[in-house]
């Protein structure tokens, strides 16, 4: 199994510019989750799917974020218009349905938002 | 709600030492508790879980934590530190209903001296 497949790994743009992260979770899997990582806040979550239905997106910062899960095999996290303070390492876990909440983490997108 | 509290964002310990990361946990029902570790720059991983059953669990990289309800504490041990326990650890909980949603703490970050 090639595990939580995150892409793109580094990402620099410029402040106003739409960023796009996506996810590939593990096969068989139906919970999908979106944490950000920041030295000020820590791991926090986003968003997370059920059966690619978002279930609690209370995490989400702000209307600029956006998430989708079309199908069970991919994820997008959307930010529109970046920010410099939306400069984070941003992670994809997914977990099967009787996995006891155990997580399987991505290698995470870091954002650089100039 | 449920939340986390780790002691001491910052370990430090010689090779061969007594390994001692604090965490309590605040949750109003039963929870699930987790320890993962990240190491630089990589995804976390998880170390050990306990759901229920047995108090004291045993994890990978000879790690184990034990579940104390009266003292609402997760602390995680390992007898003999080694050089490539340096890492970051954090400690998360969660709800048997919330499918995984994991709420983590700050992290405490192991340094480990020759």
């Amino acid at each position: 199994d090639a595990g939580v497949i995150q892409s793109p790994r580094h990402e620099v743009t410029e402040m106003g510019q739409e960023v796009t992260l996506r996810c590939k979770p593990i096969s068989g899997h139906d919970y999908l989750f979106w944490y950000r990582q920041t030295m000020m806040r820590g791991l926090e979550l986003l968003i997370y799917f059920n059966n690619n239905v978002p279930i609690d997106d209370s995490g989400m910062p702000e209307d600029r974020f956006s998430a989708k899960m079309p199908n069970a095999s991919f994820s997008t996290l959307k930010i529109q218009p970046s920010e410099p303070r939306d400069s984070a390492v941003y992670f994809c876990a997914s977990s099967p349905p009787s996995g006891a909440n155990v997580l399987t983490f991505g290698a995470g997108s870091r954002l650089t938002v100039l | 709600a449920q939340s986390v509290t780790q002691l001491g964002s910052h370990v430090s310990v010689s090779e061969g030492a007594l390994v001692l990361l604090r965490c309590n946990y605040s949750s109003s029902v039963p929870p699930y508790l987790f320890w993962y570790v990240q190491y630089p720059n990589q995804g976390l991983q998880l170390l050990l879980k306990y759901t229920t059953g047995a108090t004291l669990v045993k994890g990978i990289n000879g790690f184990e934590a034990e579940f104390k309800k009266s003292e609402t504490s997760f602390h995680l041990t390992k007898p003999s530190a080694h050089m490539s326990d340096a890492a970051e650890y954090f400690c998360a909980v969660s709800l048997y209903n919330q499918g995984g949603k994991l709420i983590f703490g700050q992290g405490t970050e192991l340094s480990v001296k020759p």
